[in-house]
């Protein structure tokens, strides 16, 4: 299986600011990444895919990057609906496998 | 509007059982792959497996023993099946369509269905 580790594990962040989490994969999975948002309670969200891609509706202050094992999220100014636990997925290969989850709390 | 709704026992025994139905509606069951995925109390998520519209199936390893997925084309859902449950596999569970190529990412989830494994 392809393992996926996320750093942080959590951040605390205020309104505003730009966040930024990280992705890394066992192994190479070229663009086959995934992140979505979690709000306690809720389904998660797809926002981005193919690392890079935003998927409809998204707003545009999220953003993807990377490829071959490492990966990141930005969330170039953060807002209040933005705090969420986020996650990453690889799609390369089976079974798909997420990160363990980075949690973006009030500073 | 896809939305999924997952449907089944809130509470199931040990070495029972665990049976789920994920109902689709706003759109077919035709031509997308559909997936069970699952969140133990405070984790994070680990995907179960998928059925392809076709019959055909995908398990992940780690359960591939204890897993069956189904679907009924015509009721527009699909199923699982979990056996021997312990308490291991208390979690919310969660259906989700897979999209583009082989159902690489998860674009419409259900709202989820918390199942505790307990005597």
């Amino acid at each position: 299986d392809i393992q996926m580790t996320q750093s942080p594990s959590s951040v605390s962040a205020s309104v505003g600011d730009r966040v930024t989490i990280t992705c890394r994969a066992s192994q190479g999975i070229s663009s086959w990444l995934a992140w979505y948002q979690q709000k306690p309670g809720k389904a998660p969200k797809l926002l981005i895919y193919g690392a890079y891609r935003l998927q409809s509706g998204v707003p545009s202050r999220f953003s993807g990057s990377g490829s071959g094992t490492d990966f990141t999220l930005t969330i170039s100014s953060l807002q209040p609906e933005d705090f969420a636990t986020y996650y990453c997925q690889q799609a390369n290969s089976f079974p798909r496998t997420f990160g363990q989850g980075t949690k973006v709390d009030i500073k | 509007q896809v939305q999924l709704q997952e449907s089944g026992p809130g509470l199931v025994k040990p070495s029972e059982t665990l049976s789920l139905t994920c109902t689709v509606s706003g759109g077919s069951i035709s031509g997308h792959y559909w997936n069970w995925i699952w969140q133990p109390p405070g984790k994070g998520l680990e995907w179960i497996g998928y059925i392809h519209y076709s019959g055909s199936t995908n398990y992940n390893p780690s359960l591939k023993s204890r897993v069956t997925i189904s679907v009924d084309a015509s009721k527009n859902h699909f199923s699982l099946t979990l056996s021997s449950v312990t308490a291991a596999d208390t979690a919310v569970y969660y259906c989700a369509r897979g999209w583009a190529g082989a159902g690489d990412y998860f674009d419409y989830w259900g709202q989820g269905i918390p199942v505790t494994v307990s005597s």
